[in-house]
């Protein structure tokens, strides 16, 4: 049975460099990993997706290995308003019903 | 441009009583979607319509129907409420099961 596991909490300070481990076992070559940013009382925002090697774009990089079992999300250098809850998707085998999100990392920011 | 709109933003029910959730998207997507969110568990698809005309069950879909009223609309309706139904619940629309999704804020829904 696919599952998602992502560490509980992160703390950091301003300026440092985050990366967010999720763990996804029994996904496929084209299966996707989107990753999302959510504040209290806010739906998720979407921040970066993809299902091989490494993409970047303006806010985040995602860094997938070889063996696909694992996945990074790397925030640069973050701020106090990065403190938020930040989950990873696998939507497996491109199904509609095996969209599995992690339970959340909630990241801490300090000055 | 509002995106994703859910109303309510909270309600409070008793056990028995019956309620339907809204939501809607001014983005075109083929794709709407039916999440729980508890503490500690993440987000739980309940119902998905894959595009207009279409619904199905995700993982947790029992206590709950949904209907797709156009490409705009796809509601969540609780029959008989439960307290194992207190939650988060969030509507999301996208373009394909592979597609970013965009969110609502949620509603916010007590059952005592």
């Amino acid at each position: 049975l696919a599952k998602t596991t992502q560490p509980i909490s992160m703390d950091s300070y301003e300026g440092q460099e985050v990366n967010i481990t999720c763990s996804h076992n029994n996904i496929a070559t084209n299966d996707y990993i989107t990753w999302y940013q959510q504040f209290p009382s806010q739906g998720p925002r979407f921040i970066i997706q993809g299902y091989k090697t490494k993409v970047t774009n303006e806010v985040a990089s995602l860094f997938i290995p070889a063996d696909r079992k694992s996945s990074t999300l790397s925030l640069p250098r973050v701020s106090l308003s990065d403190t938020a809850v930040y989950y990873c998707l696998v939507a497996l085998g491109g199904g509609y019903n095996k969209l599995i999100f992690g339970a959340g990392t909630r990241l801490a920011v300090h000055p | 441009n509002a995106g994703v709109t859910q109303t309510p933003k909270f309600q409070v029910l008793k056990t028995g009583q019956s309620m339907t959730l809204q939501c809607a998207q001014d983005m075109n997507h083929n794709s709407m979607y039916w999440y729980r969110q508890d503490p500690g568990m993440g987000l739980r698809l309940i119902y998905y319509s894959a595009s207009e005309g279409t619904t199905d069950k995700g993982e947790v879909p029992n206590g709950y129907n949904v209907s797709r009223l156009n490409k705009r609309e796809f509601s969540l309706r609780l029959e008989s409420a439960a307290p194992s139904q207190t939650s988060v619940y969030f509507c999301a629309s996208s373009d394909g099961p592979d597609q970013p999704q965009h969110f609502g804020d949620g509603t916010r829904l007590s059952i005592l």
